[in-house]
């Protein structure tokens, strides 16, 4: 079976700091993979997706960049946070051809 | 952008009654899904429909894809604690490699 696994779980970062999250996808391959901002109690916005190795489409012009160095390895990153970009990231995979999108279990990102 | 309209944005019911939400869009889509999200969790997927008219069941709950091709409704029958969470609704057009989502409908359950 799949699992997507989403690291760290929480952060808390200053200002102007650097950001990588990890997110990596195991019994499948060449998915789909996506990320997602999710404000709190709000919906979920797209920044990027990528359906394959250095294929990166970005949704909305923002503080963030995506990669994708290996086929089931998704990394978000910012070389200087704001505040807004405070919120849950979610990442999500999915088959070629299908349209179905499981999600990570996220990461709380916190600037202060 | 695409948007979705999902209503209601948030419910409030005795345990036991039964829930309808539904998304409706102006343009046409090819496939509808619905998500559950617990706080602190990654939408879990519970629904996924993909011919108009499509009428599907999971357990209590049960979704269907409009003949028009822009709504959905997604009801759940007898409500127990565990069904509080965000439900959102999501739909791709045709060709397109992402996603629209609805922005949730809360649902929240009085013991």
């Amino acid at each position: 079976s799949q699992t997507i696994h989403q690291w760290p779980a929480t952060l808390v970062q200053p200002v102007g700091s650097p950001l990588s999250l990890e997110c990596t996808v195991e019994g499948t391959s060449n998915p789909n993979l996506y990320w997602y901002r999710q404000a709190a109690g709000r919906g979920l916005q797209l920044l990027f997706y990528s359906v394959g190795i250095g294929q990166i489409s970005s949704e909305v012009p923002q503080n963030l960049s995506a990669s994708r160095p290996q086929d089931r390895q998704f990394i978000l990153s910012s070389k200087k946070l704001l505040l807004s970009d405070s919120g849950f990231y979610l990442c999500a995979w999915s088959k070629l051809a299908r349209n179905e999108q499981y999600f990570g279990p996220g990461t709380r990102l916190t600037v202060t | 952008g695409q948007q979705l309209n999902q209503s209601p944005q948030s419910m409030f019911i005795q345990e036991g009654e039964d829930v309808s939400m539904n998304c409706t869009s102006s343009s046409i889509f090819n496939t509808w899904l619905w998500y559950k999200q617990d706080p602190g969790e990654g939408p879990v997927l519970l629904i996924a429909l993909y011919k108009a008219g499509e009428l599907t069941s999971n357990g209590r709950l049960t979704a269907q894809f409009g003949i028009t091709r822009k709504d959905s409704f997604l009801n759940i029958s007898a409500s127990i604690p565990s069904d509080v969470g965000i439900y959102f609704c999501a739909g791709q057009l045709r060709g397109a490699q992402k996603l629209v989502f609805g922005q949730g409908t809360r649902l929240t359950i009085n013991p």
